[in-house]
C-alpha cells in the first residue's frame, strides 16, 4: 500500500540554523500539506500546497517558513532561522481527494 | 476560531467492550469528519471517515455524526489491548481543506 514518506526521520539543529524538512506525497495524490505537534500538544496545520502554489497557510506559517515541490516526487518545508520553540514533530501529509494521509514524521529538536 | 474538543481521557475498558469516543465541533459549516488513531511517539493514521448524517461502519469501528448537534463519535467493538491509543478527532472544511484536530481521547484496553 503506498504511504507517504519523510526524511529525516530525527532533526537536531541549534538555533539560528536552517534546516529543511522532506517529504514524498503518495505518487498519485495532488493535495499536500505540513502539520507540526509539539510534545504533548495537538496537531496544528501549518501549511497547504496545491498545484505549485500555498493554497492556505496558518498564522504559524510565517516568514520564517517556506515550501517547495523542487521535482515532481518531494515536497519540501524549510524552516530559515530555528527557534528553540520550533521543536515538534513535523507530519507531511497527502490527500488524492479528502482523506489525508500521513507520514511518520520528522523530530526536529532545536538546541 | 475554529475548535474541536475532546475529553483527554484516559478512558478505560476492558478487553472485549465497547469505548464510545466523543467530539464536538464549533465551526457549523465543517463537511468532513474524521477519526485517527495516534500510537504515542508515531504520526496520526486515519481509520475512519464521515461525511453525512448518520452512522458509517467499518469492522469494529462505528462513526456517528450528527451535524446539527455538531457531534461526531467513534465506536470500538470487541475492544483489544492493541486498540489502546490516543484517538483523535478532525474535522475540515469544505473541499480540500486544512484539518482542526482535537487533543484527542487517551484509550486503555485492559486484558
Amino acid at each position: 500500500e503506498p504511504e507517504v514518506t519523510q526524511t529525516p526521520s530525527h532533526q537536531v539543529t541549534q538555533m539560528g540554523q536552517e534546516v529543511i524538512l522532506r517529504c514524498v506525497p503518495i505518487s498519485n495524490h495532488l493535495y499536500f500539506y505540513w502539520y507540526r505537534q509539539i510534545l504533548g500538544q495537538k496537531v496544528e496545520f501549518l501549511v497547504s500546497f496545491y498545484n505549485n502554489e500555498i493554497s492556505e497557510k496558518s498564522e504559524i506559517f510565517d516568514d520564517q517558513f517556506s515550501v517547495e515541490r523542487p521535482d515532481g516526487s518531494n515536497f519540501t518545508l524549510k524552516i530559515r532561522s530555528t527557534k528553540l520553540e520550533d521543536s515538534a514533530m513535523y507530519f507531511c501529509a497527502s490527500s488524492y481527494r479528502v482523506e489525508q494521509y500521513f507520514g511518520p514524521g520528522t523530530r526536529l529538536t532545536v538546541t | 476560531q475554529k475548535e474541536v474538543e475532546q475529553n483527554s481521557g484516559p478512558l478505560s475498558v476492558p478487553e472485549g467492550a465497547i469505548a464510545s469516543l466523543n467530539c464536538t465541533y464549533s465551526d457549523r459549516v465543517s463537511q468532513s469528519f474524521f477519526w485517527y488513531r495516534q500510537y504515542s511517539g508515531k504520526s496520526p493514521e486515519l481509520i475512519m471517515s464521515i461525511y453525512s448524517n448518520g452512522d458509517k461502519e467499518d469492522g469494529r469501528f462505528t462513526a456517528q455524526l450528527n451535524k446539527a448537534s455538531q457531534y461526531v463519535s467513534l465506536l470500538i467493538r470487541d475492544s483489544q489491548p492493541s486498540d489502546s491509543a490516543t484517538y483523535l478527532c478532525a474535522v475540515g472544511g469544505p473541499g480540500f481543506q486544512k484539518l482542526v484536530f482535537g487533543t484527542g481521547t487517551r484509550l486503555l484496553v485492559s486484558p
